[in-house]
């Protein structure tokens, strides 16, 4: 079936470096991904979409990177704050309507 | 205002009674998703619905039941709640399956 993984590790980063998180998916080729912010006992919220012609996308610090070869897309945060400590979520649909949520990183960026 | 809201927010049941929660959008969006949120696990997909009277099965959707009759609210329904259900759950919708999703405040369920 398929399957996106991110680092079950949290990822500590002092402030004012850059944070890279990574989303490897297995047994499927989508057409895009999408990166989601969740902060603790709240619902996800939409951050970045990339669809596989567009090997970078960027808002104002962020910046996503889609492999279709390397079945994989990264997440990139410059510049982190304290208030950019959070999970983030990288998901697919299947082409259909079925979506697929990777389990997420944890971010923490100490002052 | 833009939103998805959720009811009840909190709730606390036995094994086998009946439960609803409640989910509503006011954005005129044709796709809706239930799904729940477990500890390593993330978010699994229960319910979606394409649009009115149209649903189908995510990946865990076992012992949970959904209908759309209306294109703004997307009820779950827990028939026979079991304490395996016991989970934080959202509901979110979109324009289109694809586009980006907008999530409901959460409900977290405990069944005893």
């Amino acid at each position: 079936s398929q399957k996106i993984e991110q680092n079950s590790e949290a990822l500590n980063i002092q402030e004012g470096k850059t944070a890279t998180l990574t989303c490897n998916y297995t047994n499927y080729s989508p057409a895009y991904l999408q990166w989601y912010r969740q902060d603790p006992g709240r619902g996800p919220v939409f951050l970045l979409l990339i669809r596989e012609n567009e090997k970078e996308k960027r808002k104002e610090r962020l910046k996503v990177t889609f492999d279709t070869t390397l079945k994989q897309s990264l997440f990139h945060i410059t510049a982190s704050q304290p208030a950019d400590s959070a999970t983030y979520l990288c998901v697919f649909n299947t082409g259909g309507f079925k979506t697929i949520f990777g389990a997420g990183t944890r971010l923490f960026v100490k002052a | 205002e833009a939103q998805v809201t959720q009811n009840p927010r909190y709730l606390i049941t036995v094994t086998g009674k009946k439960l609803t929660v409640t989910c509503s959008q006011n954005m005129n969006h044709e796709y809706m998703s239930w799904y729940r949120q477990d500890p390593g696990l993330g978010l699994r997909q229960i319910y979606y619905s394409m649009n009115v009277e149209v649903t189908d099965k995510g990946d865990v959707p076992e012992g949970y039941k959904v209908s759309r009759k209306e294109k703004r609210n997307f009820p779950l329904i827990l028939e026979s709640p079991s304490p395996n259900q016991t989970s934080l759950y959202f509901c979110a919708s979109s324009l289109v399956a694809q586009n980006e999703q907008f999530f409901g405040p959460g409900t977290r369920l405990t069944v005893l």
